[in-house]
């Protein structure tokens, strides 16, 4: 199985921060990794795909990049709709796996 | 715009059989794959398995010898079934549409998940 692992598990911040988080492939995924975000009680939301490509409808203000094991995902000015858990997700493998997640709160 | 809907019994007894039926509405089941996935109160993501519209499967090795996943294209439908249940299995499970480049006969999963159903909590419990 290929391993993921996201740092921070959670971070604190102010609206209008810069916030970075960081995910980690056990192996080489290429740039087969996704990102997505989960607010309490609701599904999970797809932001990033295929490393750094935005998905339809999400702000620009999410960007993402890496390619091999090391992936990031940046928000550029948190706004109070974001604070949430953001989980990567590799596809590389027929077997999926997701990081386990970095809960992002209010400072 | 195409939407997912789970169903299914929110209770089910340990040693039995959880059934759900992934429900697609605003656009057609065919040419994709889709997939289930579960996420246990308070923990994260985990997969399950996915099935192409044509029937093929894969599924997660760690639940494969208890997992079914079947698709009714004449019913824009795909189901779950997950055998002897224990508690370890009460979640919400959630069903997706896994979006893919196909060419040249191989499809390749670059476009993540990117239709979620909202989620249905099952609870395994005598």
């Amino acid at each position: 199985d290929i391993q993921m692992t996201q740092s921070p598990s959670s971070l604190s911040a102010s609206v209008g921060d810069r916030v970075t988080i960081t995910c980690r492939a056990s192996q080489s995924i290429s740039s087969y990794l996704n990102w997505y975000q989960q607010k309490p009680g609701k599904a999970p939301k797809l932001l990033i795909y295929a490393a750094s490509s935005l998905q339809s409808g999400v702000p620009s203000r999410f960007s993402g990049s890496g390619s091999g094991t090391d992936f990031t995902l940046t928000i550029s000015s948190l706004q109070p709709e974001d604070f949430a858990t953001y989980y990567c997700q590799q596809s590389y493998s027929t077997l999926y796996t997701f990081g386990p997640g970095t809960k992002v709160d209010i400072k | 715009q195409v939407q997912l809907q789970e169903s299914g019994p929110g209770l089910v007894k340990p040693s039995e059989t959880l059934s759900l039926t992934c429900t697609v509405s605003g656009g057609s089941i065919s040419s994709y794959y889709w997939s289930w996935i579960r996420q246990p109160p308070g923990k994260g993501l985990e997969w399950i398995g996915y099935i192409y519209y044509s029937g093929s499967t894969n599924y997660n090795p760690s639940l494969k010898s208890r997992v079914t996943i079947s698709v009714d294209t004449s019913k824009n439908q795909f189901s779950l079934k997950l055998s002897s249940v224990t508690a370890a299995d009460t979640a919400v499970y959630y069903c997706a549409r896994d979006r893919r480049y196909c060419s040249g006969g191989s499809c390749y999963s670059v476009y993540g998940m990117d239709v979620w159903g909202q989620g249905t909590t099952v609870t395994v419990s005598s």
